[in-house]
């Protein structure tokens, strides 16, 4: 059964920084890219940036810059490594797992940001 | 890069009733490579339909999903009150993904 649990959400101040963590199960995880995918009432839905399985990094025009994504493949773990914190950055973050092709077939439960002084 | 416009933005039906939903991209995508995802307060996003009409494991044959190029649609019948959630479309067939903004579909 696959298995994506966040971990790393919280209070930060604006400008602050903050790492999301995603621990993977149930796959071969050097074979498949992840997501990282926000949600807020607002906005919906928002692509945040991947990591492909060649390891390759993907990132929306938006989020270039300030986020970094990375895996650990020996420890299964994913990483979302966010900087320049804004209030715009307040969401539930969480980490998907993609197919192929792309879609997102299997979601973590989600962990809260938020972005305040 | 791909704009998903989905409509309504809420839709409001009776239990029994079916639901219609629409999602129109700005660009024909690339082998209809369109999800649908249900979302319920509190709980992650749930894959509903994946290269637009394909039923993802476990999703009642009560969901449909049809469209092509620029036009899709996700068909809901039968609606039950544990339906009521939002719902989003995703293509991904070409780079960045993209959401739609959602439909929020009420049971009365």
């Amino acid at each position: 059964e696959v298995q994506l649990l966040e971990s790393g959400g919280g209070l930060v101040q604006p400008g602050g920084s903050l790492r999301l963590s995603c621990q993977a199960g149930g796959f071969i995880f050097s074979n498949y890219a992840l997501s990282w995918v926000r949600h807020t009432p607002m906005r919906g839905l928002e692509w945040v940036s991947a990591i492909g399985a060649d390891g390759k990094t993907h990132y929306p025009d938006s989020m270039r810059g300030r986020v970094t994504v990375s895996r650990d493949i020996s420890r299964n773990m994913f990483y979302l490594q966010m900087n320049s914190l804004r209030a715009d950055d307040t969401a539930v973050y969480y980490c998907a797992k993609e197919g192929p092709p792309p879609f997102f077939d299997y979601w973590g439960q989600g962990v809260l940001v938020t972005v305040s002084s | 890069e791909v704009v998903l416009t989905q409509s309504p933005g809420t839709l409001s039906l009776s239990a029994g009733e079916g639901a219609t939903l629409s999602c129109r991209a700005s660009q024909s995508v690339p082998n209809n490579y369109l999800a649908w995802y249900q979302k319920r307060p509190g709980q992650a996003p749930r894959l509903l339909i994946h290269d637009a009409s394909s039923r993802a494991t476990g999703i009642p044959d009560r969901f449909s999903g049809s469209g092509s190029a620029t036009d899709f649609t996700l068909t809901i019948s039968r609606l039950d009150p544990e339906d009521s959630a939002l719902y989003y479309c995703h293509q991904y067939g070409i780079a960045p993904h993209a959401f739609g903004r959602g439909t929020k579909l009420e049971i009365k």
